[in-house]
């Protein structure tokens, strides 16, 4: 079957770095995307990869290895607004996309 | 000038009754998509329409019936609703074709059955 596994929770600090990893088991793979979602809100698209290697798009970055299944979000300089849900997903052989439960990261004082 | 919008937002009703829940995008996206969010989290996709035609139809109870007027437009329709079918409910659309094809949500549709 396809499986995308992340945490269920993560804890950091406002002002630091965290890193939110996801592993996939897929029939193929035609990209990986991380989406964000407030509590109460609809998801939000982050970033996507499709060759391996690191996207950075200001404090938000995403890298991706193919050959080990595994992609991760690294966040920097985290602000309280960054609290959310982070939904990693990945898209198959027949291009449908497959959701992993998402992440949800809380940011302390 | 909301890309994706869906009404209602906030939907009760008792088992049995029938409902819809409704679905615009004005981003002139080819694909439509309605996904099912339950107390877990997990986002579930239901269907998948791409220019009115159903491309995608996960295992869902047949008491649910997509209907896409034009593709700007994808309704949901559900029958003799049931406990186990509160969740939120998302309408998404997306470009069709193009190698990212970045999915834009609605707001979501909070359905309880009582």
């Amino acid at each position: 079957g396809q499986n995308i596994d992340q945490p269920t929770e993560m804890t950091a600090t406002e002002g630091a770095i965290v890193q939110i990893n996801c592993t996939y088991q897929t029939s193929g793979f035609n990209g990986l995307f991380w989406y964000q979602q407030h509590a109460g809100e609809a998801p939000t698209f982050l970033s996507y990869n499709v060759l391996d290697g690191l996207e950075e798009k200001g404090r938000f970055s995403s890298f991706l290895s193919r050959s080990k299944g595994y992609s991760y979000l690294l966040l920097k300089e985290l602000q309280m607004k960054d609290s959310a849900s982070y939904l990693c997903a990945v898209r198959d052989s027949n291009y449908q996309l497959i959701w992993g439960a998402g992440t949800k990261l809380i940011i302390k004082p | 000038d909301t890309a994706v919008s869906q009404t209602p937002k906030y939907l009760v009703t008792q088992m049995g009754n029938d409902k819809s829940i409704k679905c615009e995008q004005n981003l002139g996206h080819d694909t439509m998509y309605w996904y099912k969010q339950d107390s877990k989290k997990f986002l579930k996709i239901m269907f998948s329409y791409n220019n009115k035609e159903l491309i995608i139809n996960e295992t869902v109870p047949n008491r649910f019936s997509p209907k896409s007027p034009d593709k700007a437009h994808l309704n949901l329709h559900i029958n003799s609703l049931e406990l186990g079918d509160s969740a939120v409910y998302f309408c998404a659309s997306s470009p069709g074709g193009g190698e990212v094809e970045t999915q834009y949500f609605g707001p979501g549709t909070r359905l309880l059955v009582l």
